[in-house]
């Protein structure tokens, strides 16, 4: 069976802070891994994915993560939070294969940002 | 883009009324979507998969009598839940797949039984 794990329901940070979402991942076969943002009213947005092909992996609004082996570990980072950023975040991983058809996701860690 | 709408965001209703919950994509067809649910401080979780013109295929442990799927077209797809009881209550999200671009989510529905 395939499960990720988000340590930290809720995170704060303050404006300009790095920002470090932490997610683990159990899996018996490669995982394809996700990372969600969902603000408030709107549906799951796709941040990122990992697909076994880089470990670190870019995503859009400035997040990136990186996929780590050994630690089974595949944390979301920011250098610099803005106010924007303010959202609950979601780890997720695939049942489909690479594809984000079919997903396990974690509890969700609400990220608040601070003036 | 690909817009996913889920409506009702929110819905109140009493124990033993049913409640229907609409997936719709705006913008492109869907032969499948998918439903997941999240109950208080535990993960998201997928319920079914919804497929267009044919039953949806169930989970393990989630009763299909309960919680029926329609997919009667390409860009709609409702979850019925039957005889609501409070412990029904959970935040449920759809999403639909749009074939070469994965699959993308609704803003999801807070279903409150009283």
């Amino acid at each position: 069976a395939q499960s990720v794990t988000q340590l930290g329901s809720h995170v704060s940070v303050s404006e300009g802070a790095l920002v470090l979402l932490r997610c683990n991942y159990s899996s018996s076969v490669p995982p394809y891994l996700f990372w969600y943002v969902q603000y408030p009213n709107q549906g799951l947005q796709l941040l990122l994915k990992y697909t076994s092909a880089a470990t670190l992996v870019k995503g859009i609004n400035g997040f990136e993560a990186e996929f780590k082996k050994s630690e089974t570990s595949f944390h979301l980072t920011k250098p610099s939070a803005h106010m924007r950023d303010a959202a609950e975040y979601f780890c997720a991983v695939s049942l489909s294969g690479g594809s984000n058809y079919k997903l396990t996701f974690g509890k969700g860690t609400l990220l608040t940002v601070n003036p | 883009g690909a817009v996913v709408s889920q409506h009702p965001s929110r819905v109140i209703c009493k124990s033993g009324t049913s409640v229907k919950i609409e997936c719709r994509s705006l913008d492109f067809q869907a032969t499948t979507m998918f439903w997941y649910r999240q109950f208080p401080k535990q993960s998201l979780m997928l319920m079914a998969t919804s497929n267009e013109g044919s039953k949806a295929t169930y989970e393990q442990g989630v009763e299909k009598d309960k919680f029926l799927i329609n997919h009667a077209s390409l860009t709609l797809s409702t979850l019925t839940v039957t005889s609501a009881h409070p412990e029904d209550s959970s935040f449920y999200i759809c999403s639909a797949r749009r074939t070469g671009h994965g699959a993308f989510f609704g803003q999801g529905t807070r279903l409150t039984v009283v």
